[in-house]
């Protein structure tokens, strides 16, 4: 069973916000919740992650829904830059890191 | 310059032939990682490693093998028990919560 699950692709206008989300509805109380992007024949880049709270970094803001069942991830401001492919993660009391299928982006000039 | 190399980008073998990909990191990260990336798919945990000379089998280990020997490396070998080898693999490494990619090896069974 998907652990994450995300929209196959979405589009975005440049210098328009982007809301990515994500569920994860079996997500246990100590799962880290993490975002990566990765670009074609590239390895994936960390974007943010987070526990419970909302989280803010120079690339993205993280919204953590109060029963952790889902999250989106925000790019304030698309650029052509940001066109990837982004994946939701939990990450275990492991160090596994478990990756959904990922969301295509698409930034239009 | 800190990061993880992985080489060659691109392999190519004889089908029942056995391949060993490479993976160094110079992060003095104790965690270690190898993924399996297939077209259109997101990554699948093939075997990791949360200290030298221990590791763990992921989600596809079957048809793979590998060893930590030194903290700095991590390969990966691909048997010929691996039936559907080609694809891209990726190598991580980890410090605390955040993972740093390689740059992925192609590889190609003919």
């Amino acid at each position: 069973d998907a652990k994450t699950t995300q929209p196959n692709s979405m589009e975005s206008n440049e210098e328009e916000p982007v809301h990515l989300p994500c569920n994860h509805s079996t997500i246990s109380g100590t799962d880290y919740i993490h975002w990566y992007r990765q670009l074609p024949s590239q390895g994936p880049e960390y974007v943010i992650h987070g526990l419970t709270s909302n989280v803010n970094n120079r690339m993205a803001s993280l919204a953590i829904a109060e029963d952790r069942k889902s999250s989106t991830l925000i790019l304030h401001r698309a650029t052509l830059r940001d066109a990837a492919v982004y994946y939701c993660i939990l990450q275990n009391t492991g160090n596994q890191f478990y990756f959904g299928t990922g969301t295509s982006l698409t930034v239009i000039p | 310059d800190g990061g993880i190399t992985q080489s060659p980008k691109y392999l190519f073998r004889k089908e029942g032939q056995n391949v060993t990909l490479s993976c160094e990191q110079n992060l003095n990260h104790d965690a270690m990682y190898w993924y399996r990336q297939d077209p259109g798919q997101g990554l699948r945990l093939i075997y990791y490693s949360q200290i030298v000379n221990d590791f763990q089998k992921g989600d596809i280990a079957e048809g793979y093998s590998v060893s930590r020997e030194k903290k700095e490396s991590f390969p990966l070998t691909v048997t010929s028990a691996q039936k559907n080898p080609t694809a891209f693999y990726l190598c991580a490494s980890s410090i605390e919560d955040t993972q740093y990619f390689g740059p992925g090896t192609r590889l190609t069974v003919l």
